[in-house]
């Protein structure tokens, strides 16, 4: 079965310091999401890759997906309290789009 | 409207009850998923309908009954649960139903369960 490894588990940092989320998965991603989740509350998506070496950016966070498919990196540039919550990574196994796992989850607290 | 709406917010019942959460969605979206999250752990998948059949069961116990009726619907109906059962349970909808497709999911805002 696909297996995600995020990290790290929790992240403390500054507002206004940069910082990185990685996900790491056992196999190869045919579809890599960023979803930033708020306690208690439902997933809101951030961004969708699929193709090795894609990048994409929304506002001040960057996710990328590595040449084989198989890590993506979530970037936070200048991080503001607003940014704070859990990040979760989701693949989807091939042939079966349907069928989306998530990766344990990066919880960030972004200290004023 | 982009909005998955999730019925109740919170609910409270005991292991004798037979309850009802449902999940609604006017995008048009043909793929519906039961997903459930307990505390500090990532959403787990459940259930997943495509055209209104259910197309995946991850071995989900049967005191779980999902149902989706039409296109826009969704229920989970619960009966005889446990208190393990306590979590927040996900409804999320994706426009394309095939299972190439790779479309984003729209999450609800949940249901948090609690079984006495």
């Amino acid at each position: 079965s696909q297996e995600l490894e995020q990290s790290p588990q929790s992240l403390i940092v500054q507002e206004g310091k940069n910082l990185t989320i990685n996900c790491t998965s056992s196999k190869t991603l045919y579809g890599l999401y960023w979803y930033k989740q708020k306690y208690g509350e439902g997933l809101i998506f951030l961004m969708m890759l699929q193709k090795g070496g894609e990048e994409k950016s929304h506002e001040k966070i960057t996710a990328k997906l590595d040449e084989k498919k198989q890590q993506s990196s979530l970037h936070i540039t200048a991080s503001q309290p607003s940014h704070a919550g859990i990040y979760l990574c989701g693949a989807a196994k091939y042939n079966a789009g349907n069928m989306l796992t998530f990766g344990g989850g990066t919880r960030l607290m972004v200290k004023p | 409207d982009t909005e998955v709406t999730q019925t109740p917010k919170h609910l409270v019942m005991g292991m004798t009850n037979k309850k009802s959460l449902k999940c609604e969605q006017h995008m048009g979206h043909r793929a519906m998923y039961w997903y459930k999250q307990k505390a500090k752990k990532p959403p787990e998948l459940m259930f997943v309908y495509s055209y209104e059949k259910l197309s995946i069961n991850e071995s989900v116990p049967s005191r779980f009954s999902p149902e989706c009726p039409n296109s826009s619907l969704l229920n989970l109906h619960l009966h005889a649960l446990q208190p393990e059962d306590s979590a927040l349970y996900l409804c999320a909808s994706r426009s394309g139903a095939g299972p190439s497709n790779t479309g984003e999911l729209f999450f609800g805002e949940g249901s948090r369960l609690t079984v006495l």
